[in-house]
């Protein structure tokens, strides 16, 4: 098993510019999570899924938009990068637990940095 | 809302010492507690998860935390710690009550640097 994929692993965009971060998982997890990861500030939850055909924001979704076609893939889109974009960007996925928590599992990130 | 403090920007050990890290979170009742370790240029993999019971629990590769009530803290300690060790941990939790989505809040992080 794979785990937990994340493509690109690198990326330089200039502002304004769009462009589209995927997250595969093989482990038939229902529950995705889109984070960033800036220095001093951990990681703050961007979207999430808890199934296919659903998403929902988390802490910090201004600016970007997701989406969840098939059950092991989430998307991340940027519409109109800003540098204020620039970051780690981590995808995790678990399965479902009623009133509970099951491990996540993390992708290895994708390191986007916006001029 | 739950939030998570990790007061320890960045700890340096020697090679052989003991380690505690200090992880003090805010919530209304008892949250799950995790910690997570971030070798340089990886993603995060669990260390060890607090649900219930037992507030000393064990994790992978010699770690442990106690979960404190009173003190609302849980930190993590291990007894030697080895060069291997080095890496950025972080602290989260998450509400037990309703429905959660396994929804997590992150600590900081505290950057762990080991010296021979």
């Amino acid at each position: 098993n794979a785990g937990v994929t994340q493509t690109p692993k690198f990326r330089v965009l200039k502002t304004g510019q769009s462009m589209t971060l995927l997250c595969a998982q093989d482990m038939n997890h229902e529950y995705m999570y889109w984070y960033r990861q800036d220095p001093g500030m951990g990681l703050r939850l961007i979207h999430y899924s808890v199934g296919e055909g659903t998403t929902a924001k988390g802490e910090v979704p201004d600016g970007y938009n997701v989406s969840r076609l098939k059950k092991q893939n989430f998307l991340l889109g940027l519409e109109s990068a800003a540098p204020s974009q620039t970051s780690v960007y981590f995808c995790a996925s678990s399965f479902s637990m009623v009133g509970g928590y099951n491990e996540q599992f993390f992708g290895p990130g994708t390191r986007l940095t916006v001029l | 809302a739950q939030s998570v403090t990790q007061p320890d920007i960045h700890i340096t050990v020697s090679e052989g010492a003991s380690l505690e890290l200090r992880c003090n979170y805010s919530y209304g009742a008892t949250p799950y507690l995790f910690w997570y370790v971030q070798s340089p240029g990886q993603g995060l993999q669990l260390l060890l998860k607090y649900f219930s019971g037992d507030t000393l629990v064990q994790g992978i590769k010699g770690f442990e935390a106690e979960f404190k009530r009173s003190q609302s803290s849980f930190n993590l300690r291990k007894p030697s710690v080895h060069w291997s060790d080095a890496a950025e941990y972080f602290c989260a939790v998450g509400p037990s009550g309703g429905t959660s989505y396994g929804k997590l809040t992150f600590g900081q992080g505290t950057i762990l640097t080991v010296h021979p």
